[in-house]
């Protein structure tokens, strides 16, 4: 079983729409997390962190669940521009860093 | 802004040829990453080292070595390359508050 499973995707939804992505980490021990996009031929970014009480930015909405090992990625107003490949990320208190596959979003008009 | 520089952004190499990927950064950071990214298998992590002269066992370090000699660099070293090592490499910092990675733009590399 992987450390870190994101939904396979990939997902086509049209402007406007709101779609979620979920995560699952086997670690009990991890300690941190969060969300990372990755645009075609990039590097992977920072979109967000995760936190016990769920936060939000702008139109993205993050949640941790510690008890189920499971955090999500809400998206609310779909743009074109976010169309990319969303990475869940989990720290573990060894230091690793370990990466879901990722799940592909495209956003059409 | 944090900076992680990898020195090419594309390579070639033949297969039994020692390779070298340096990944410099800017940040003063402890800690520092490799990772390859193949298509449908995401970022696996090869190496990690939380300080000089430190390394840990990613999940796929066969085949790999690295060096930290100096805490701004993270040399991954492939020494005898194969064609399964064909990938995307990316070399990561992490700031101590174990929060956020800024990885570097990459080295495509190819082994023929």
């Amino acid at each position: 079983r992987k450390e870190v499973e994101q939904d396979p995707g990939p997902f086509n939804v049209p402007e406007g729409a709101t779609v979620a992505f979920n995560c699952t980490y086997s670690n009990s021990a991890s300690q941190s997390f969060f969300w990372y996009r990755q645009d075609c031929r990039k590097e992977p970014k920072l979109l967000m962190s995760v936190y016990s009480s769920g936060n939000e930015d702008g139109r993205f909405t993050a949640q941790l669940n510690r008890a189920s090992q499971y955090i999500s990625l809400l998206i609310r107003d779909s743009k074109l521009s976010d169309s990319a490949t969303y990475l869940c990320v989990v720290n573990t208190n060894a230091g690793k860093s370990t990466f879901g596959d990722g799940t592909t979003l495209t956003v059409k008009p | 802004d944090v900076k992680v520089t990898q020195s090419s952004r594309y390579l070639v190499k033949r297969t039994g040829e020692k390779v070298f990927l340096e990944c410099v950064q800017d940040m003063d950071h402890e800690n520092m990453f490799w990772y390859r990214q193949d298509p449908g298998l995401g970022l696996r992590l090869i190496y990690f080292s939380y300080d000089v002269k430190m390394k840990e066992k990613g999940d796929i370090p066969e085949g790999y070595s690295v060096s930290r000699e100096k805490k701004e660099r993270f040399s991954l070293i492939l020494e005898s390359a194969s064609t399964n090592q064909t990938s995307m490499y990316l070399c990561a910092s992490r700031s101590e508050d174990r929060e956020k990675l800024f990885f570097g733009s990459g080295t495509q590399l190819s082994v023929l």
